[in-house]
């Protein structure tokens, strides 16, 4: 079946302008996990979205950034005003009930680039 | 201090070889344990969910040690193909991914002819 996709690949900005990210995740995953990783960096937890209950926002860096689910499916993450140190890749990750939440699986992210 | 910690390596060894990583964890109340792979430029993927007995799949055996809230990975007769990056993951609810994972910075490896 298909996996989580991620729009855009990849994204090339300049300083001082917002961008969209865009994660569909697999069909069914109720949980919904944004994360992103920096190079030469591990992955870091940005926000996290459990079926109905308030998501968890605990590690969004900053009030520039925002993320939102709608319909329990697709979601966006936006960052407002964009810096250098926003530069990384954006990565979106799923789970599900039916395999216990054993694990995320992660797309293939976004790269985003701050000129 | 992080929450997770891995040794970066680059660990470079020849195919046939045995090689360990290690990760320690700083939270005591952290109930789950996981090791994923992420190769070059690419997503990272579960490759096995670490037990408190310690666990084996194939060629790969995970321990985890509460008392010093340490985790290993060991990796026997290595190939070509497990050349990747090795993220330590661990998370505060039992017996899930539920809900957010602490990533090490993981740890290189090369497996050379």
């Amino acid at each position: 079946g298909a996996g989580v996709s991620q729009s855009p690949s990849n994204k090339v900005t300049e300083k001082g302008k917002d961008v969209e990210l865009r994660c569909d995740p697999i069909s069914g995953h109720t949980a919904l996990y944004w994360y992103r990783q920096s190079l030469g960096q591990g992955l870091e937890f940005l926000i996290y979205f459990q079926g109905n209950s308030a998501p968890d926002k605990s590690g969004l860096p900053s009030d520039r950034f925002s993320a939102e689910r709608t319909g329990g499916s697709v979601s966006t993450l936006t960052i407002q005003r964009t810096q250098q140190e926003d530069s990384a890749v954006y990565l979106c990750a799923s789970s599900s009930y039916e395999v216990g939440y054993n694990e995320q699986f992660f797309g293939p992210g976004t790269r985003l680039t701050v000129l | 201090r992080k929450e997770v910690e891995q040794d970066p390596g680059p660990f470079n060894v020849p195919e046939g070889a045995t090689v360990a990583f290690n990760c320690t964890y700083s939270n005591s109340a952290s109930q789950s344990f996981f090791w994923y792979r992420q190769d070059c430029r690419k997503e990272p993927k579960l490759l096995m969910s670490v037990y408190s007995s310690g666990n084996e799949d194939g060629r790969f055996t995970a321990q985890l040690n509460r008392a010093s809230q340490y985790i290993s990975l060991l990796i026997r007769d290595s190939k070509l193909s497990d050349s990747a990056t090795y993220l330590c993951v661990v998370n505060m609810f039992r017996g899930s991914t539920l809900g957010r994972l602490y990533f090490g910075r993981g740890t290189q490896l090369t497996v050379w002819p």
